[in-house]
């Protein structure tokens, strides 16, 4: 069973639409980062949160992590073919085991001019 | 200033050969993390190394497959006897303490 769930699985829409990925987890999560990954290449780190009901925002994209930091969502504002991309979620369980994340499967983001 | 590197970034194999996967990590950091990744999967973590030590192999398999990270030079991600179903790509990522992590672009196993 995946530890960390992502939805939806596969998404895509136009130019210029918004979007929203969802990463949701029964577990609790001393911090969760959220990652690009591109064919034939490795993830990209986006941004980190640790702290509850934290939000950051980078250019056109917005990271929230839930109050409790069991769940987390990237929005992405006026999506641009550049967005395209594998995006995953990554929980990282405790404090002093830092590179120990639970992956999410991923959530596949097309976008078409 | 220079990524994660990995070598290589492709590599054929025949059943039952060894794999011997290289990872540098970015400079000054002394943390390196191996994971695994399927098509239309997530990263697997397989292994957890400070320089010289293994803090966690939770993710390793207990067979055919071994990990360092030595005082000097890269990483080593060693794979024994490979089967089909070793084919996949192997991630690294490394990192300072208590930062995140930064990915290399990974090795491509192909085994025939």
């Amino acid at each position: 069973t995946q530890l960390l769930e992502q939805s939806p699985q596969f998404l895509s829409i136009q130019e210029g639409e918004n979007l929203t990925v969802y990463c949701n987890s029964s577990s609790v999560f001393s911090s969760l980062q959220w990652y690009r990954q591109e064919p034939g290449e490795g993830p990209v780190l986006l941004v980190t949160v640790v702290t509850g009901g934290e939000v950051k925002k980078l250019k056109r994209l917005t990271f929230q992590f839930g109050d409790a930091r069991k769940d987390s969502s990237l929005h992405i504002t006026a999506a641009q073919p550049g967005d395209t991309g594998l995006y995953l979620c990554a929980g990282g369980m405790t404090t002093d085991s830092w590179g120990k994340f639970q992956f999410g499967a991923g959530t596949q983001v097309v976008v078409t001019p | 200033n220079a990524g994660v590197m990995q070598n290589p970034r492709h590599l054929v194999r025949r059943r039952g050969q060894e794999a011997r996967l290289r990872c540098s990590p970015m400079k000054g950091h002394s943390h390196v993390y191996w994971y695994r990744q399927l098509p239309e999967e997530g990263l697997k973590f397989m292994v957890y190394l400070q320089k010289e030590n293994i803090i966690d192999e939770s993710g390793m398999p207990k067979e055919r497959f071994s990990a360092e990270f030595p005082k000097e030079g890269p990483s080593i991600l060693r794979i024994q006897q490979v089967v089909r179903g070793d084919s996949a790509a192997y991630f690294c990522a490394s990192s300072s303490a208590g930062t995140s992590e930064y990915f290399g672009p990974g090795t491509r196993l192909t085994v025939l």
